[in-house]
């Protein structure tokens, strides 16, 4: 059974710095893996999907990465902005499966 | 296109209550996923559908939880009886694509339910 898992569950830094989010997943039978970003009361919105046989995704000021081998994936946001402010969530696509298992989150609180 | 419909947005309800929960996907998209968000859990998928079919509903919780998609722009999902541990955050979400040529999901703003 596919496990996610994100470190840390919280995370609080100033402006303008720049930040790395984990993701663990443990099998690495996957079809892609998304990164999704939660605002308070809100759904989710998709920010990068990186499919198994890419490395990495960019986007603006992300960058998302995929290691299959050793099941991990960061999602680098630079020179992070108040706006940044919200819960990530990891997800990871297959395993035989067309589910999506998602991680926890990460809450990231970006200070003026 | 607007994105994912859910309505209604808030639902508090009594326990024993039938409660139905609805969804409109993305026109065009051939999946579309309900889904649970607690703090505890964190967010389960619950059933997914495939052009209209039911492919996965090993994480609907118990018999209480029914979904059905009559037709390629609706989707409900109904508990009955509802009860309090039913109260979270229902998503519905939808893709064009899935599997091996896994795509984004499109999520709605999510149906708050509260069972009393």
């Amino acid at each position: 059974k596919q496990e996610v898992t994100q470190i840390p569950a919280a995370l609080s830094v100033p402006e303008g710095e720049n930040l790395v989010l984990n993701c663990s997943f443990t099998d690495s039978a996957i079809y892609n893996l998304q990164w999704f970003r939660q605002d308070p009361g809100k759904g989710l919105t998709s920010l990068l999907l990186i499919q198994s046989s890419q490395r990495e995704q960019t986007s603006g000021r992300l960058n998302a990465s995929l290691d299959k081998s050793s099941g991990r994936s960061t999602l680098y946001i630079a020179a992070s902005q108040p706006g940044d402010s919200a819960t990530y969530l990891c997800a990871v696509g297959g395993g035989g499966s067309e589910k999506l298992v998602f991680g926890k989150g990460t809450k990231l609180t970006v200070n003026p | 296109d607007a994105g994912v419909i859910q309505s209604p947005r808030h639902e508090v309800t009594e326990m024993g209550q039938e409660v139905t929960l609805r969804c409109k996907p993305i026109s065009g998209h051939d999946y579309l996923f309900w889904y649970r968000q607690t703090m505890m859990r964190g967010l389960e998928l619950l059933i997914y559908f495939n052009n209209n079919v039911p492919i996965d509903d090993s994480g609907m919780p118990e018999d209480r939880f029914s979904a059905k998609m009559p037709n390629a722009s609706f989707s409900n999902l109904k508990i009955q009886p509802s009860e309090p541990r039913d109260s979270a955050v229902y998503f519905c979400a939808s893709s064009l694509l899935a599997g091996d040529d896994g795509d984004t999901q499109y999520f709605g703003p999510g149906t708050r339910l509260t069972v009393l």
